[in-house]
């Protein structure tokens, strides 16, 4: 089947600290996957996405490569901020889903402290 | 930046009763969707709709629920009699396409059945 399996949260690190999370899937097929972001109160917004094998996703300082080799897709990013602060959650999709559902991992909560 | 717009933010409703949940999906976009995320767990999929008809389902979105798209604007959920484990945060979402588009969220309605 189809599956996401992201780090156990909470996470707390302090501002300016090295983000990992890690994220790997189980996929029929050849996934997109995508990382969303949702701040407190709000909805799921897309952070990055990449496509294919050896692609690099990246926005507003985060990075995540797509690793086939290794099923793949850990978040990155080198100095957080306390406005990092929220849950974030890894996804795939599959090209030839009939549903076109994403599969979404349950969730890391990042906490930054000043 | 179009966005993805749901109303109410926040329901609450006696256990037993309909509730309709409302959403404005961007307008160029053709695959609609609904999520559910109980409280600390995953987000999951309940359904997709595309040319006015759904197109995958999950087991969770059984005879008391249903979409509509009324009026080529709107998409709706309808949960015909609610029941306590129906409390979560339901989030719409759209794509203009399927497998490597990234879905948009709306920032879900809050769904509290007493």
């Amino acid at each position: 089947g189809n599956s996401v399996t992201q780090m156990e949260g909470p996470v707390t690190l302090s501002e300016e600290a090295f983000l990992t999370i890690n994220c790997t899937y189980t996929a029929t097929g050849y996934p997109s996957l995508f990382w969303y972001v949702q701040y407190p109160g709000e909805g799921l917004q897309l952070l990055l996405k990449a496509t294919k094998a050896d692609d690099k996703g990246s926005n507003k300082g985060f990075e995540a490569t797509y690793r086939k080799e290794t099923t793949s897709f850990h978040l990155e990013k080198g100095s957080v901020q306390v406005s990092d602060s929220a849950v974030y959650f890894c996804a795939l999709n599959l090209p030839l889903n009939t549903g076109n559902q994403f599969y979404f991992g349950t969730g890391t909560s990042l906490t930054v402290i000043p | 930046e179009p966005e993805v717009t749901q109303t109410p933010s926040h329901q609450v409703t006696q256990m037993g009763q309909e509730v309709i949940l409302r959403c404005v999906p961007i307008s160029n976009h053709l695959y609609f969707y609904w999520y559910r995320q109980i409280l600390g767990q995953k987000v999951e999929f309940l359904v997709s709709f595309y040319n006015n008809e759904i197109s995958e389902k999950s087991e969770i979105f059984d005879d008391q629920f249903s979409v509509e798209r009324p009026d080529g604007s709107n998409f709706t959920l309808k949960i015909r009699s609610t029941k306590l484990e129906d409390s979560a945060m339901y989030f719409c979402a759209s794509s203009v396409g399927q497998g490597n588009q990234p879905q948009h969220f709306g920032d879900g309605t809050r769904l509290s059945i007493l």
